[in-house]
């Protein structure tokens, strides 16, 4: 267990819909990482929050938010989905960039 | 900017050879980390090791060793006798102040067969 948790582990949905992956970063970190892994790519990265703020962000779509509560739990939001979506969604939580624990990922399917 | 090249796309090996991944990075911060990751047919990432720019030393564990040299702006990971549960995808990656994140490569998927 690395410390960073991920739910769901898999998800399947159609296209157009929306979903939720959540994430719970290691006890004390305050910086919060999502990366996408489509099938046969590298990993993506697309948006970073610290301690409840947007600090970074790269290659996110505009179908794509994404928040961090106060309980520094974090969540990314995809909506209108497309087949193209389907990819592996790692959350990844570090303190600077010393030290960078990544979840066990979400599959994400949609057909 | 940062970037990471792994231009081993694909190795096989056999059982019990030794195999060496490179990783050339580039970036103009005099401060960053470089990492190693292993990604496993079950899709987790698992962290193998971080080197900061300022530590040159090389390491080993077990049957895995690093080489990390400033000069080439290279960081190599090598597996001595290898197993076949050394198959996986092996991802280098940068992370500097400056980028604020991880940059990955694009891995190197290493096949180790009897």
């Amino acid at each position: 267990d690395s410390g960073v948790t991920q739910t769901p582990k898999h998800l399947i949905t159609a296209t157009g819909q929306r979903v939720t992956l959540r994430c719970s970063p290691r006890s004390g970190d305050l910086s919060v990482y999502w990366y996408q892994q489509s099938l046969d790519q590298g990993l993506q990265f697309l948006i970073q929050y610290y301690n409840g703020e947007e600090r970074a962000k790269g290659n996110i779509l505009e179908r794509f938010s994404a928040q961090q509560f106060p309980d520094l739990h974090s969540e990314l939001n995809l909506s209108s989905l497309e087949l193209g979506d389907s990819a592996l969604y790692f959350c990844a939580s570090s303190v600077g960039g010393r030290g960078y624990t990544f979840g066990s990922g979400t599959r994400l399917t949609v057909v | 900017a940062q970037k990471v090249t792994q231009a081993q796309t694909e190795i096989s090996v056999v059982e019990k050879e030794d195999v060496t991944l490179d990783c050339v990075y580039e970036t103009r911060d005099t401060t960053y980390y470089l990492f190693w990751y292993k990604q496993p047919p079950s899709g987790e990432l698992v962290f193998l090791i971080r080197r900061n720019s300022f530590d040159e030393q090389n390491e080993i564990s077990g049957r895995y060793s690093w080489n990390f040299q400033k000069s080439t702006s290279s960081f190599n990971f090598t597996i001595t006798a290898s197993q076949v549960v050394d198959s996986a995808v092996y991802f280098c990656a940068l992370y500097t102040g400056t980028a604020s994140k991880l940059t990955f490569g694009t891995g190197t998927r290493l096949q180790v067969t009897l």
